[in-house]
């Protein structure tokens, strides 16, 4: 099967800048999403990247490395808001998407 | 609000009961997804409708039942539930075009507990 990991659990503080990283180990690749998830909401689409390299989207920022079966999610300027569950999640050579179990970010003021 | 909408948001259910849970997507969509999600696990696929036909069915036990009357709307039947069972069910969508760049759409889910 997939392997997609990630840490379960960050804390930061406001202001701060936190990296989430995600390594996987897929039957193939076709693209990496990145979605954000808040307590008792839907997950909603933050980021993909299918190329190598480093995708920026305001505040957020997603990078890939294929070869090394890596990703991150770095999350600038942290407010509140943010403190959410993010989620990584792979497509294989066969298009099938799989997810991590999910990484809790705790923002402090 | 993301387009997808399901309801109930909260279930509760005996082993023996028999009850629906509903999704509708607004977003003219061509494919439909059941997810499980269980406290600290990843999301497991359940089952996916691409034009209305079940194209999946990741070896979900027969007490989960989905039916899709149309590309809007998806139906998950439940019977006979067991207790490990109790997770957020989520529906999403997706326009898939074979890219592999479509994302999904998720529903806010159906927090269900099977008592």
């Amino acid at each position: 099967g997939q392997n997609i990991d990630q840490p379960t659990e960050m804390t930061a503080t406001e202001g701060a800048i936190v990296q989430i990283n995600c390594t996987y180990q897929t039957s193939g690749f076709n693209g990496l999403f990145w979605y954000q998830q808040h307590a008792g909401e839907a997950p909603t689409f933050l980021s993909y990247n299918v190329l190598d390299g480093l995708e920026e989207k305001g505040r957020f920022s997603s990078f890939l490395s294929r070869s090394k079966g890596y990703s991150y999610l770095l999350l600038k300027e942290l407010q509140m808001k943010d403190s959410a569950s993010y989620l990584c999640a792979v497509r294989d050579r066969d298009y099938k998407l799989s997810f991590g179990a999910g990484t809790t970010v705790t923002v402090r003021a | 609000e993301t387009g997808v909408t399901q309801t109930p948001r909260h279930l509760f259910m005996g082993m023996t009961n028999k009850k629906s849970l509903k999704c509708e997507q607004h977003l003219g969509h061509n494919a439909m997804y059941w997810y499980k999600q269980s406290a600290k696990k990843p999301l497991e696929l359940m089952f996916v409708y691409n034009f209305k036909e079940q194209t999946e069915n990741n070896s979900v036990p027969s007490r989960f039942s989905p039916e899709c009357p149309n590309s809007s709307h998806l139906f998950l039947h439940l019977h006979t539930l067991q207790p490990e069972d109790s997770a957020l069910y989520l529906c999403a969508s997706s326009q898939e075009g074979g890219t592999g760049a479509e994302k999904l759409f998720f529903g806010s889910g159906t927090q269900l507990s099977v008592l």
